[in-house]
């Protein structure tokens, strides 16, 4: 059965370093999406792309983030200068069509900043 | 934006019981989905259900589109059924994202 994988399953960092999280999304999927779970709280939208832009960004989406598709199979989200609060297990997803359809996620990335 | 409420926020069973969770939500939806998130984080998707009623072994759930709710039943429980059950939705009006409701947090004895 197709799934989501991403990369890395743990990372460790200090804070203000760059940090790279990978997701491999569906194959005949076209809608990407990051989440973001903080330890014992609720899984938060950050953003969702399509045809190589962002379609929607949440508040907590800001100018320390940025995510791309570098190439056909992979879609990265990319913290510029971590901050001890983006400790935090982050999810990819995909799904075939906009707003329908299932969503599938990846089984995420935990991250810790020290 | 949508509005999503789970109840109850905790639940204590005892193992062979029933429960039924609930989430409510503000909007008119055109996605909704039940997850469960076991102790390793992992989201397991249990239904895509924005209309209707469905099942699959113990667990069933229910949505009434036009009540703005949806129902998950768990019958006869097990120890491994516990962990945090999330509702997502999206909505005609949301964008491209899916908002999560806060969870239902269940725990499950022996």
């Amino acid at each position: 059965e197709p799934e989501v994988t991403q990369t890395p399953s743990h990372q460790v960092t200090q804070m203000g370093q760059e940090v790279i999280l990978r997701c491999v999304p569906i194959s005949n999927h076209l809608y990407f999406y990051w989440y973001r779970q903080i330890l014992g709280q609720k899984v938060e939208f950050l953003v969702s792309f399509y045809n190589n832009e962002i379609s929607e960004k949440s508040e907590i989406f800001d100018d320390q983030f940025s995510v791309e598709r570098p190439d056909g199979s992979n879609f990265t989200l990319k913290i510029r200068s971590t901050k001890l609060e983006d400790s935090a297990m982050y999810f990819c997803a995909s799904r075939p069509e906009a707003n329908t359809g299932e969503l599938f996620f990846g089984e995420g990335s935990r991250l810790t900043v020290l | 934006g949508i509005q999503v409420e789970q109840s109850p926020p905790d639940l204590i069973l005892q193992e062979g019981a029933n429960s039924t969770l609930r989430c409510n939500f503000s909007d008119s939806v055109n996605n909704l989905q039940w997850f469960h998130q076991n102790p390793w984080g992992q989201l397991i998707n249990l239904f895509y259900i924005p209309s209707g009623t469905k099942q699959n072994g113990r667990l069933s759930a229910t949505t009434v589109a036009t009540e703005r709710y949806s129902l998950l039943y768990i019958s006869s429980s097990q120890t491994t059924d516990s962990g945090v059950y999330f509702c997502a939705v999206g909505s005609y009006t949301g964008g491209f994202k899916t908002i999560f409701g806060a969870g239902t947090r269940l725990f499950v004895k022996a």
